[in-house]
């Protein structure tokens, strides 16, 4: 099994319809939890970090972390175009400055 | 605030020479900073985690003295790939993370630009 695991996708959307995108990591002690966008050519960027269970919302996108299930989401409202990415999802198994374990990530296409 | 500064953006160079690649924090002090490397199509694959003033961390399977790092200072760690190969052509990123932000918040690792090198 894998640390992170993510569906690869595409994942394709309509504008303005709700994405949702998952991730599920092995470690159960893992203390924080990350969603970065990457669009093609360019670096990762973060969109949210979570370390509590339940929902955090900022702007257009919510993360949610179920601990007991070992899942944690992202949820994109009102899709738009310039959306259309790679999102990756990566953990931080025991806190502090430590490496991150990433998943392979999540192609989105939203369109038009 | 984090602000992580990579250079050279893109890169190219004959086979059998080296390029180095620096990668600098600007507004805070990184005493750790990791280096990855992307394939087309392909995610994130750690290299090494670079340790200020001491030796870098390699990931199985990366050869330590083809990639050679050096966290000289609080602000800039290098990545100098050796006696570069064609299949050492790849999208080079480097991260780190402020450790005075807290890990609470919207904190999250920085990467900088990343660096494209193509060895031909």
């Amino acid at each position: 099994q894998k640390e992170v695991e993510q569906n690869s996708g595409p994942l394709s959307v309509p504008e303005g319809a709700i994405a949702s995108l998952n991730c599920t990591y092995s470690d159960r002690v893992s203390q924080s939890f990350f969603w970065y966008r990457q669009y093609s050519g360019k670096s990762p960027e973060l969109i949210m970090s979570i370390y509590s269970n339940g929902d955090k919302e900022d702007g257009r996108f919510t993360a949610q972390l179920n601990k007991a299930s070992q899942y944690v989401s992202l949820l994109i409202r009102d899709s738009q175009p310039s959306d259309s990415a790679t999102y990756l999802c990566a953990v931080n198994p025991r806190g502090n400055n430590r490496k991150l374990i990433w998943g392979l990530g999540t192609s989105l296409a939203v369109n038009p | 605030g984090a602000v992580v500064s990579q250079h050279p953006s893109w890169v190219i160079c004959k086979s059998g020479t080296s390029v180095k690649i620096e990668c600098r924090s600007l507004d805070f002090q990184a005493t750790t900073m990791f280096w990855y490397r992307q394939f087309p199509k392909q995610s994130l694959m750690l290299m090494a985690t670079s340790n200020e003033g001491s030796k870098a961390t390699y990931e199985q399977g990366v050869e330590k003295d083809k990639f050679l790092i050096n966290h000289a200072s609080l602000t800039l760690s290098t990545l100098t790939v050796t006696s570069a190969h064609p299949e050492d052509s790849s999208f080079y990123i480097c991260s780190a993370r402020d450790p005075l932000l807290p890990m609470r918040g919207n904190y999250g690792y920085t990467f900088g630009s990343g660096t494209r090198l193509t060895v031909v």
